[in-house]
Order: C-alpha cells, then structure tokens, then sequence
C-alpha cells in the first residue's frame, strides 16, 4: 500500500551543489509531477511528466532538471544549489488528465546553506 | 491563466464552531474544483472534489458545492474538531488542457482548541 514514495526525507545541501529526489509510485499512474510548497505561496509546479520518456515544465522550472526513464520513477535534479531552492518538495501522481484524484507523497525537506 | 484565490488565514475557531473557507478560480475550460487538507508534517490528501457545475462534494463532514455562476467552491463544515486544525488548499484542473496539473490556492490555515 505504498502509494507515492519520496526519498530523501530530509537533506541539507551546501550551496553548489546536486542531488537528486526520487519519486516512486505503484499505482500505474501515467501523470507524476514535482510540486514545492513554500510559505505564503501555496504549491507550485517545477515539471510534469504526461508519461514514461517524457517531461515538461511548470511553472517555476528554473534551477531543476527532470527524468522519467520509468514509468514509476520521477527524478527531480537540482544540478548547483542555491539558497532559494530550500523548501519542502511533492511529488504526486495521477491517472491520465488531471481532473482524476491526485495523489502526493509526504514530502522531502531541503535545505539549502 | 487559470487561478485559484482563496480566504487569507489563519482561520481561528473553537471546537463545534461552523466554519466556512471561501475559494474562487478562474479558468478558461471547464475546471474540475478540489480541497485538499495537509496535516502537519504531512502531504496533501484529497478531502473533496466536484467536476461539474451544481455538484456538491462531501467528506468527513465537510462539503463545497461547484457554483459555476460565482465561480465560487466554498468549504464548510457545521462543527469543527481539534483534529481537524490543519492547512486546507482549494485547487482546481482544467480537463480541457490535457496534461495540465492541479493549480493550487496558498492555503488556508486552520487552528481549532477545545
């Protein structure tokens, strides 16, 4: 009953440099997303992927890269840190068209110093 | 684009007050309208949703009707819990744009005491 699965829970980067949050569903879900959630603006979409292969931004996309190399994982890449990127991250994920139930993962907290 | 605006919080109440979470959108399609709660140190979970206009979507006693006419989906509920103190996101998707994601309001934070 795993559902959406982020990993790492927590991190902190140092400023420069990359890591990489994974996200895995088990529910044969073709949409997954990547969401940042920060204080006072609710949750914003980096990138999006309509299915496996396939990826495309949204609407802060800037500072990330993203890969869906299968259908159940969706990679989010920071490549050089920086301190506006600390924040908490959603990946979720749904049946085709969005006007299905989405479904979030706990969330992954950032930190960039 | 499509927005969402919803009532600035912290919203305060006391146990078994009614409480009532005002949401607006914009869209050019034909959005489907959703509340979603996020307890603390939580993800998002779907509390609600209504795809058409007049529907009424209800959970856990809380409910919002689709009024297409004020563009309106308004949270309610008769008589809060302490449980239920958490953040509420009103967001909506427009099925007429294929592989759009929800957008979502800033939320709505909710304290109840006893």
């Amino acid at each position: 009953n795993a559902g959406v699965t982020q990993t790492p829970k927590f991190r902190v980067l140092k400023t420069g440099q990359s890591m990489t949050l994974l996200c895995a569903q088990d529910m044969n879900h073709e949409y997954m997303y990547w969401y940042r959630q920060d204080p006072g603006m609710g949750l914003r979409l980096i990138h999006y992927s309509v299915g496996e292969g396939t990826t495309a931004k949204g609407e802060v996309p800037d500072g990330y890269n993203v890969s869906r190399l299968k259908k159940q994982n969706f990679l989010l890449g920071l490549e050089s840190a920086a301190p506006s990127q600390t924040s908490v991250y959603f990946c979720a994920s749904s049946y085709e068209y969005s006007g299905n139930t989405i479904y979030f993962g706990e969330g992954s907290w950032l930190t960039v110093v | 684009g499509d927005s969402v605006t919803q009532m600035e919080g912290p919203v305060t109440l006391s146990e078994e007050a009614f409480l009532t979470i005002n949401c607006t959108y914009t869209a050019t399609g034909y959005p489907s309208l959703f509340w979603y709660v996020q307890y603390p140190g939580e993800g998002l979970q779907l509390l609600l949703k209504a795809t058409k206009a007049d529907d009424k979507g209800s959970n856990k006693g809380f409910e919002a009707t689709y009024r297409k006419e004020t563009t309106s989906f308004h949270l309610e509920k008769g008589s809060v819990q302490v449980s239920d103190s958490a953040v509420y996101f009103c967001a909506l998707s427009d099925q007429s744009q294929a592989g759009t994601a929800l957008i979502f309001g800033k939320g709505t934070t909710l304290s109840v005491s006893s």
